[in-house]
């Protein structure tokens, strides 16, 4: 059982805009900066957002990540069929006085 | 452009020692910049961060794994590695080896750059 909670699934259609969740505590993401992944099936998982919305130059900003209180939020605009993938989210938590992962939200383009 | 390779046993006896490598190219493991990391991922746990070695030399473990794990580098080589102790099935997973460009405990934490990962399977 992870330590922050996501969605186990997503889904949206071409063109859609979808919005994955991440569910922290005030030890994780309440006190600090949210990160996100994207694993594509089979391969290892990229950087996609870190310091809560900031994008690697390599992000189209179709990607982009928002973080409220002991949440956090990844949403993708104008979804395409290679955005099909696992989603992970991170936080470094005090309490554990290390880093933790979200369980992944597979997302399905429709 | 930094590429991390892990390299080591595919299979491990119960019991036994993991032993990998990360062998890093395209940067120096010796610079003031970054942490080298381990994060395995396995089917019934998703990511679990294994531990980091900063630039300092000084290490810093999962407190679920602290007892069973050692990080260490290997700089005329560019290289470091991960040696966990006592495996059962529980530790079969990918592995990963990763560069953490947080150099001290930060508020601010990520992975910037993923090695691709090698599956060991723990299994007599």
């Amino acid at each position: 059982q992870s330590v922050l909670t996501q969605p186990p699934s997503a889904s949206g259609t071409p063109g859609q805009r979808v919005t994955i969740s991440c569910s922290g505590s005030s030890s994780s993401i309440g006190s600090n900066y949210v990160s996100w992944y994207q694993q594509l099936p089979g391969t290892a998982p990229k950087l996609l957002i870190y310091s809560n919305n900031q994008r690697p130059s390599w992000v189209p900003d179709r990607f982009s990540g928002s973080k409220a209180g002991t949440s956090a939020s990844l949403a993708i605009s104008g979804l395409r069929s290679e955005d099909e993938a696992d989603y992970y989210c991170a936080s470094w938590d005090d309490s554990l006085n290390s880093p933790v992962f979200g369980g992944g939200t597979k997302l399905t383009v429709l | 452009q930094v590429q991390l390779q892990e390299s080591g046993p595919g299979l491990v006896e119960p019991s036994q020692t993991l032993s990998l490598t990360c062998s890093v190219s395209g940067g120096s493991i010796n610079g003031d910049s970054y942490s080298w990391t381990w994060i395995r991922q396995s089917a019934g746990k998703g990511l679990e961060w294994v531990g980091r070695i900063y630039p300092s030399g000084d290490t810093k473990y999962n407190p679920s794994l602290k007892s069973r794990v050692t990080i260490s580098p290997d700089a005329s080589n560019n290289q470091f590695s991960l040696r966990l102790s006592s495996v059962t099935a529980a530790d079969t997973a990918i592995y990963y080896c990763a560069r953490d460009p947080t150099v001290m405990d930060s508020a601010d934490w990520y992975i910037d750059i993923w090695g691709r990962g090698t599956l060991v399977s723990v299994s007599s």
